[in-house]
């Protein structure tokens, strides 16, 4: 599986957007790339998935590029009950539930 | 529709002794898999259960066990418990059909803590 390369902590504060770039240099051509989101003390949300170009959902945009060895999490505005762990993961859709889990980034929304 | 439920949510067992943590699928779903997450760190998959069986495992010893349940319902059983296994256990659930979003959906864990 390809390996993932995140920041381990960004600050932000509320009503900003926040952008969070996640580095998967091998990612292989069957590979989604997908992205949750984790509040202390409770198990991970999913957020969004994608494979390339744009995506967007109620909560958030995924961004890929032509070559797909990154990707960015955008967060339109955000509030402080946004402030948690984001997971980027990359792998494919046929690993049933077998997600495999970075270090993830902490993601502080301040006042 | 009701959501993945976890039980016990926190327990506190000495090295050695021996646990079962329980897990409800979400409606529907089929498929069951088990995640552990240690203090500061990314869960990490222990194994995933279809139809009864064990069909994928991660990078943990055979003191790991589970079973699912005709109900689609699930066990993580762990033996000879060690400090190190000290952790959040993550039960997620998805149905084995349909269309793959990628989405997997997580109770809100068992706290486990060994002394």
């Amino acid at each position: 599986l390809a390996k993932t390369t995140q920041p381990i902590s960004m600050d932000s504060y509320e009503g900003q957007e926040v952008n969070i770039t996640c580095s998967h240099n091998n990612i292989a051509t069957n590979d989604y790339i997908t992205w949750y989101q984790q509040f202390p003390s409770q198990g991970p949300r999913f957020i969004i998935q994608g494979y390339k170009t744009k995506v967007t959902n109620e909560v958030a945009s995924l961004f890929i590029p032509a070559d797909r060895k990154s990707s960015t999490l955008s967060l339109p505005r955000v509030s402080l009950s946004d402030t948690a762990v984001y997971y980027c993961l990359v792998g494919p859709n046929n690993a049933g539930n077998m997600l495999t889990f970075g270090g993830g980034t902490r993601l502080m929304v301040k006042p | 529709e009701t959501g993945v439920t976890q039980s016990p949510t926190h327990l506190i067992k000495t090295r050695g002794q021996q646990v079962t943590l329980r897990c409800s699928s979400q409606s529907g779903h089929n498929t069951v898999s088990w995640y552990q997450q240690a203090l500061g760190q990314g869960p990490q998959f222990i194994f995933q259960y279809y139809r009864e069986e064990e069909n994928g495992r991660g990078n943990f010893p055979p003191r790991f066990s589970g079973l699912q349940f005709p109900n689609y319902s699930s066990e993580l059983n762990v033996n000879a418990l060690e400090l190190d296994d000290s952790a959040l256990y993550l039960c997620a659930s998805r149905p084995w059909t349909g269309p793959n979003t990628g989405e997997l959906f997580f109770g809100e864990g068992s706290r486990l803590t060994v002394l």
